[in-house]
């Protein structure tokens, strides 16, 4: 199985931050990953697609970039509403793994 | 708009099963893989199993094999997870998703507990 690794697991920003989540694949996954969100209580949603693909309705703010085994999402300007949970996930070969989350706060 | 709507959660014992159904609308449904996500409480998400469109290529995770059925029906635009064996650690809100390989549709979670 492909093990997904995020970093950080907890991130502190502030209203307006440019703030980076990285995801580390286990190996290659050319770039077969997805990036969500999700606030409390609520389905995760879709941001993000094949590595850098911003998904249809989503803030341009947002944006998903790397290869290989490595890949970040970042937010440009923070806004309130973005402060909840983000995961990665691959789908590359199954299982079709997520990693752990982080949470910005 | 594109709705996943599960049924069948609840509270079963250990060892005991349960059904959960999810029915699609506004999406072609016969031409997507599906899939079931997990969640237990206070953790991550946790793929599960998914489908091929007919039915006929089915993937389960590890911990889940031989305990848990996945299957649909096009026709009624649903996708089940026949569970058995449960177990505690399968306590979590298990959402039904969609489409393909990554998930664009989500349903709002079916909570089910394995409790004696």
């Amino acid at each position: 199985d492909i093990q997904m690794t995020q970093s950080p697991s907890s991130l502190s920003a502030s209203v307006g931050d440019r703030v980076t989540i990285t995801c580390r694949a286990s190996q290659d996954i050319s770039n077969s990953l997805a990036w969500y969100q999700q606030r409390p209580g609520k389905a995760p949603k879709l941001l993000i697609y094949a590595a850098g693909r911003l998904e249809s309705g989503v803030p341009s703010r947002f944006s998903g970039s790397g290869s290989g085994t490595d890949y970040t999402l970042t937010i440009s300007s923070l806004q309130p509403e973005d402060f909840a949970i983000y995961y990665c996930q691959q789908y590359y070969s199954t299982p079709r793994t997520f990693g752990q989350g982080t949470k910005l706060e | 708009d594109v709705q996943l709507a599960e049924s069948g959660g609840g509270l079963v014992q250990p060892g005991g099963s349960l059904r959960l159904s999810c029915v699609g609308s506004g999406f072609t449904f016969s031409s997507y893989w599906m899939t079931w996500v997990r969640q237990a409480p206070g953790k991550g998400l946790e793929w599960v199993a998914n489908i091929k469109q007919d039915g006929s290529e089915k993937n389960y995770v590890d911990s889940v094999k031989g305990r848990f059925t996945i299957s649909r029906d096009n026709a009624k635009k649903s996708l089940y997870l026949q569970m058995s064996s449960l177990r505690a650690e399968d306590t979590a809100v298990y959402y039904c998703a969609g489409r393909g390989f990554y998930f664009q549709y989500w349903g709002q979670g079916a909570q089910v507990t394995v409790s004696p």
